[in-house]
């Protein structure tokens, strides 16, 4: 089973609908992150949590919000859908440490808002 | 701030050419991690490598092989003898010890190998 699972893997939704996006991993990791990645972009982050009760903005934040239900799931809401928006979202994973260590990725869901 | 350039958005090469993917870093950090992940068509994301700041040493794992140069901030990948599977959006990574593991990314490389 994968480690990091992200649901749905795709997704298409109207302007203005709510939209949950699920992250979910089985690693123990206290550190999880959501981005977005858009053609030429790159992947930028849109929040980032170190722990459940610790919630950070990331580059991107505006039009977005996140739940940090438990340790091992992290959720992604579009309170009001909008076309730019479409995007290919991940949900990753790290442990903390000394230094730097990689991060997990889910398996990416495909999102388009029409 | 830090920030990650990949000049080369898109390359297109023969099989069994080498080619060379650039990357470009800034950071005021003295400890930080450099990556190279790989992006096939299906869309996840495959870990390639990870670097930290203090080792320059060159790294070599079969077909591909990695130049990590402090002195031009280049964290640059090389593919050797490229083949089809090859192709794939190319990232390039900056993770900063002073940023929580937070990752930022270059807008990627896409690579298209043609038989």
């Amino acid at each position: 089973d994968a480690d990091v699972t992200q649901t749905p893997r795709n997704r298409i939704t109207k302007t203005g609908k709510r939209i949950m996006l699920e992250c979910s991993q089985t690693k123990g990791h206290d550190r999880m992150y959501w981005y977005r990645q858009d053609p030429g972009l790159g992947l930028r982050l849109i929040y980032y949590s170190f722990d459940v009760k610790d919630i950070n903005k990331g580059e991107i934040s505006d039009g977005y919000s996140v739940s940090r239900q438990a340790q091992a799931k992290f959720s992604l809401s579009l309170e009001s859908a909008i076309p730019n928006q479409t995007a290919l979202y991940f949900c990753a994973t790290s442990a903390p440490g000394p230094l730097s260590d990689e991060q997990f990725f889910g398996p990416g869901t495909r999102l388009t808002v029409l | 701030a830090q920030k990650v350039t990949q000049a080369q958005t898109e390359i297109s090469v023969v099989e069994k050419e080498d080619v060379t993917l650039d990357c470009v870093y800034e950071t005021r950090d003295t400890t930080y991690y450099l990556f190279w992940y790989k992006q096939p068509p299906s869309g996840e994301l495959v870990f390639l490598i990870r670097r930290n700041s203090f080792d320059e040493q060159n790294e070599i794992s079969g077909r591909y092989s990695w130049n990590f140069q402090k002195s031009t901030s280049s964290f640059n990948f090389t593919i050797t003898a490229s083949q089809v599977v090859d192709s794939a959006v190319y990232f390039c990574a900056l993770s900063e010890n002073n940023a929580g593991n937070m990752l930022t990314f270059g807008g990627g490389t896409r690579l298209m190998v043609k038989p």
